[in-house]
């Protein structure tokens, strides 16, 4: 049974990044997409981007393309996502989500991190 | 880039009625794309319905999806307290990637 473990909270300056980790225990790691969704407080949820850890292929949605990068680090099991130039409405928790895309064609988040509150403020 | 629309926004209802839960689409999905997830205060998602109909491991029987096209439901047949909660529907596609509703919140009547 996977477990997802994200690091702690941030407190960031406007401008600045944020670098938040996601280590997956308990499963195979490298053969699994992983996706970072966020959630503003009182909004709900925002798919970022996501990772194939074993070909580093990532992917990004257009709002986060310029100031997003997803990671991962197969020696260590975890998955990393960069956010730059923080602005105070990327205030949020986020979240990273291992995407199932089974034989059947579905496709969804099966396991969830417990998510990591990211404060941006002055 | 497809559009999910979910209503209404806020259902009330007392433990033991049915809740009917709506997500659209703004153009037609395949139904393998289409997940639906339980959100409590304080914590992450959890996955209940994927591929429009299929229960997730673990989801109790009173869950229920169905739906094509653009329109897709989520039945509650019998609230229990634990169910009050936040429901988002998921759309997956290779082009855009993956976009959520905006969430209907199921409360206490």
């Amino acid at each position: 049974q996977v477990q997802l473990v994200q690091s702690g909270t941030e407190v960031k300056k406007p401008g600045s990044s944020v670098k938040v980790s996601c280590k997956a225990s308990g499963d195979t790691f490298s053969n699994y997409p992983m996706s970072w969704v966020r959630q503003a407080p009182g909004h709900g949820l925002e798919w970022m981007g996501g990772i194939l850890p074993i070909s580093d292929a990532s992917n990004y949605a257009r709002k986060f393309q310029d100031r997003v990068t997803i990671t991962a680090d197969e020696s260590t099991s975890t998955v990393y996502m960069e956010l730059s130039n923080l602005r105070s409405d990327d205030t949020a928790v986020y979240y990273c989500a291992r995407d199932i895309y089974d034989a059947s064609g579905n496709f969804y988040f099966d396991r969830w991190g417990q998510g990591t509150l990211v404060t941006v403020s002055s | 880039e497809i559009v999910l629309t979910q209503s209404p926004a806020t259902l009330s209802l007392s433990p033991g009625e049915r809740a009917t839960l709506s997500c659209r689409a703004s153009q037609s999905v395949g139904y393998s794309y289409l997940a639906w997830y339980q959100q409590k205060p304080g914590q992450a998602p959890r996955v209940l319905i994927f591929g429009a109909s299929n229960r997730a491991t673990g989801i109790p029987d009173r869950f229920s999806g169905s739906g094509s096209g653009t329109d897709f439901t989520l039945t509650i047949s019998r609230l229990e307290p634990e169910d009050f909660a936040v429901y988002y529907c998921q759309h997956y596609d290779q082009a855009s990637g993956v976009t959520f509703g905006p969430g209907t919140t199921v409360d206490i009547k």
